[in-house]
């Protein structure tokens, strides 16, 4: 099974300031990993496919980058509705999909 | 926009049965492969589940496989999860999920099966 690492667990940051959140994999994935949010009580929200791929209707304030067994996602400038939990999501093993922990971004 | 809409989590003892479904609203239901991924309390998400457009193809996670069975009627625009021999640990919200391009793209706002005795 590939293993998903996220760190650090929690970020604390203010608003308009830039975050960069790590997900590491346990084996080469390519390019197929995917970055959610989730808010309390929500259900998680696609941010970024394929590595690098904004869904729709996400801001640009939010990029993706990595390959093989490293990816980063990176928010430019904190919007108090940015604070939530972050999850990564590998595909290279799909459908059998696995999820990482999850980086808590509180203000 | 997507519309997905689970039903049918609760409150079963350990070692009975649920039956899950999700509407799907505001999309061509019958093109696109579904998922289940549930969240126990305060954790976080784990796949559980893939069904095909067709349902030709399904597939499972090993800590349900063999007890719990998806389905889909393509007719009714349902997704469904049949739960068997429910154990504590299978207790989590329950999403139902889209599936485009081989990424989970929608997600349903999920329905809470508690399994307690």
């Amino acid at each position: 099974e590939i293993v998903l690492t996220q760190s650090p667990a929690t970020l604390s940051l203010s608003p308009g300031e830039r975050v960069t959140l790590s997900c590491r994999a346990s084996q080469s994935i390519g390019s197929y990993l995917a970055w959610y949010q989730q808010k309390p009580g929500q259900a998680p929200r696609l941010l970024i496919y394929d590595a690098s791929n904004r869904a729709t209707g996400i801001p640009a304030r939010f990029s993706g980058s990595g390959s093989g067994t490293d990816f980063t996602l990176t928010i430019s400038s904190l919007e108090p509705e940015d604070f939530a939990v972050y999850y990564c999501l590998q595909r290279s093993s799909w459908p059998r999909y696995t999820f990482g922990q999850g980086t808590k971004l509180e203000i | 926009e997507v519309q997905l809409v689970e039903s049918g989590g609760g409150l079963v003892q350990p070692g009975g049965s649920l039956r899950l479904s999700c509407a799907a609203s505001e999309f061509t239901f019958s093109t696109y492969s579904m998922n289940w991924v549930r969240q126990a309390p305060g954790k976080g998400l784990e796949w559980v589940s893939y069904i095909s457009s067709s349902s030709s193809g399904k597939y499972y996670a090993d800590s349900v496989k063999g007890r719990f069975t998806i389905s889909r009627d393509n007719a009714k625009n349902s997704l469904y999860l049949q739960m068997n021999s429910l154990r504590d640990e299978d207790t989590a919200v329950y999403y139902c999920a889209r599936e485009k391009s081989y990424n989970i793209d929608y997600w349903g706002q999920g329905t809470l099966v508690t399994v307690s005795s």
